[in-house]
């Protein structure tokens, strides 16, 4: 099993640009979330997902929009990307909806 | 609001002692709690938890000790290896709710 895989690794964006980072899992869990760190903070929901077609907003959803049109995938879209929005994103999923697995992460930098 | 707290942003320890990392949350309704270790450039990592219906849980090297009544955690290392330099994160969940609240994280240094 590959476990939780994201895609871009790194990225750098220009204000005003927008794009899709990607999250996928091979475990058939139910529950996908996305996360984002700042430095020397926890870690801040972003948006997560009960199952294929249901999602919901966490704490810091605004700027950004998911989709979940299947059980193993979960992108996370930012438009208008802003300087605020330069963090560490980690997608996670969860079988039980308590033990959460993570990916390694995407650094976006905004300029 | 922030609903769980870790008070110590740094702890340095030497080689073969215990650390000891705390946790403090304040909504009473969290019923299930995480600890995870974050190597730079990963992602973290499940460590260990444990439900309110207990107070310790035990795996390998690793205790988590839950005090209910002061809204408390902690995590022991013993013996501490230089591998567990990390950070480490707590959370705390509802059940039913599937969403974690996380800590701010501690940094631990295991010294030689």
């Amino acid at each position: 099993n590959a476990g939780v895989t994201q895609t871009p690794k790194f990225r750098i964006l220009k204000i005003g640009q927008s794009m899709t980072l990607q999250c996928a899992q091979d475990m058939n869990h139910n529950y996908m979330y996305w996360y984002r760190q700042d430095p020397g903070m926890g870690l801040k929901l972003i948006y997560y997902s009960v199952g294929a077609g249901i999602t919901d907003k966490g704490e810091v959803p605004n700027g950004y929009n998911v989709s979940r049109s299947t059980t193993e995938d979960f992108p996370l879209r930012l438009e208008l990307a802003a300087p605020s929005q330069t963090s560490v994103y980690f997608c996670a999923s969860s079988y039980s909806g308590h033990t959460q697995y993570f990916g390694p992460g995407t650094r976006l930098t905004v300029l | 609001d922030q609903q769980v707290k870790q008070n110590s942003p740094s702890l340095s320890v030497q080689e073969g002692r215990i650390s000891i990392l705390n946790c403090d949350y304040t909504n009473s309704m969290f019923d299930y709690f995480l600890w995870y270790k974050k190597y730079p450039a990963e992602g973290p990592t499940f460590l260990i938890s444990i439900s309110s219906i207990k107070d310790k849980n035990e795996d390998g090297r690793f205790t988590v000790f839950l005090n209910k009544s002061a809204k408390h955690l902690s995590l022991h290392i013993v013996p501490s290896q230089p591998g567990d330099s990390a950070v480490y994160f707590c959370a705390a969940s509802v059940t039913n709710d599937y969403k974690l609240s996380f800590g701010a994280g501690t940094t631990v240094t295991v010294r030689a």
